[in-house]
C-alpha cells in the first residue's frame, strides 16, 4: 500500500524561531508531492509541488520553504516563523486516477 | 487561475438525502474530486468525475456536467458520521495539483 508518513503531528513554536516539517511516502516511485497549508475553519491553500527530486515549485510567496533531497522525501522548513504561519500542514501526493491523497497532517501553532 | 464556490453550510436529519453543489472557473480541467474532512482530521477522498455524469459509490454520488461548470455531491441516507467539511476540488491540467474550494460544513441531526 502507498502511505504518507507526516511529523511531528502537533508542535507549539515561539515567533521567530525554525520550523522542519517532514514527510515521507511509501510504495511508490517518483511521485508527484504537495505541501498545502489550512488555516481554522478554512480551505487548503497549495503551498509548494514536487514532481521530482531537487524540483520545487512555490504557489505563494512567503516565509516558508521546501526541499526534495530523495525520491520520497519532502521537508517544508522556516528559518523564522510568524504568527500567521500558524495552522494545519499537510503533505500529499498524487495517486491513480488523479487523485491526491493526503498525510495525516501537522497542527503547527505559532505563540 | 481557478475558483470554486460552494455553499459554506448545510444542515439535514438524520436519514435524508443532500446536494453540494460546486462550481467552478478553471483554464485547464481535469476533473472534479470531492474529499471529506472531519474535525481535526486530513482530508479523504470520496470521489472523482473526469466525464460528464452520475458516480455512485455507496450512499454517496457524485455529478458532473463539463458544459456548466458545475458539479454536487448527493449524499443519501444521512448519518450523523457524516457531519464533516466537504471540499470540492479541480486539478489543474499544468500542475496536477488540486485547488480546493473553501468547504461545506455538513450538520446532520438527530
Amino acid at each position: 500500500s502507498q502511505t504518507i508518513h507526516q511529523w511531528p503531528a502537533t508542535l507549539v513554536q515561539p515567533v521567530g524561531s525554525p520550523l522542519s516539517l517532514e514527510c515521507t511516502v511509501e510504495g511508490t516511485s517518483n511521485p508527484n508531492l504537495y505541501w498545502y497549508r489550512q488555516a481554522a475553519g478554512r480551505g487548503l491553500q497549495l503551498l509548494f509541488y514536487s514532481v521530482g527530486i531537487g524540483q520545487i515549485s512555490s504557489e505563494v510567496p512567503q516565509n516558508l520553504s521546501a526541499s526534495r533531497p530523495q525520491d520520497r522525501q519532502f521537508i517544508l522548513s522556516s528559518k523564522k516563523l510568524l504568527l500567521s504561519d500558524s495552522g494545519f500542514y499537510l503533505c500529499a501526493r498524487l495517486g491513480g486516477g488523479n487523485t491526491i491523497y493526503f498525510g495525516e497532517g501537522s497542527w503547527l501553532t505559532v505563540v | 487561475g481557478q475558483s470554486l464556490e460552494q455553499p459554506s453550510e448545510v444542515t439535514a436529519v438524520e436519514g435524508a438525502i443532500v446536494q453540494i453543489n460546486c462550481t467552478y472557473q478553471t483554464s485547464g480541467f481535469y476533473g472534479l474530486s470531492w474529499y471529506q474532512q472531519h474535525d481535526g482530521g486530513a482530508p479523504t477522498f470520496l470521489s472523482y468525475n473526469a466525464l460528464d455524469g452520475l458516480e455512485e459509490t455507496g450512499r454517496f454520488s457524485s455529478f458532473l456536467s463539463r458544459s456548466d461548470s458545475y458539479g454536487y455531491l448527493l449524499l443519501q441516507e444521512l448519518q450523523m458520521k457524516d457531519s464533516a467539511s466537504y471540499f470540492c476540488a479541480v486539478l489543474d491540467t499544468g500542475r496536477r495539483a488540486l485547488t480546493f474550494g473553501s468547504g461545506t460544513r455538513l450538520q446532520v441531526q438527530p
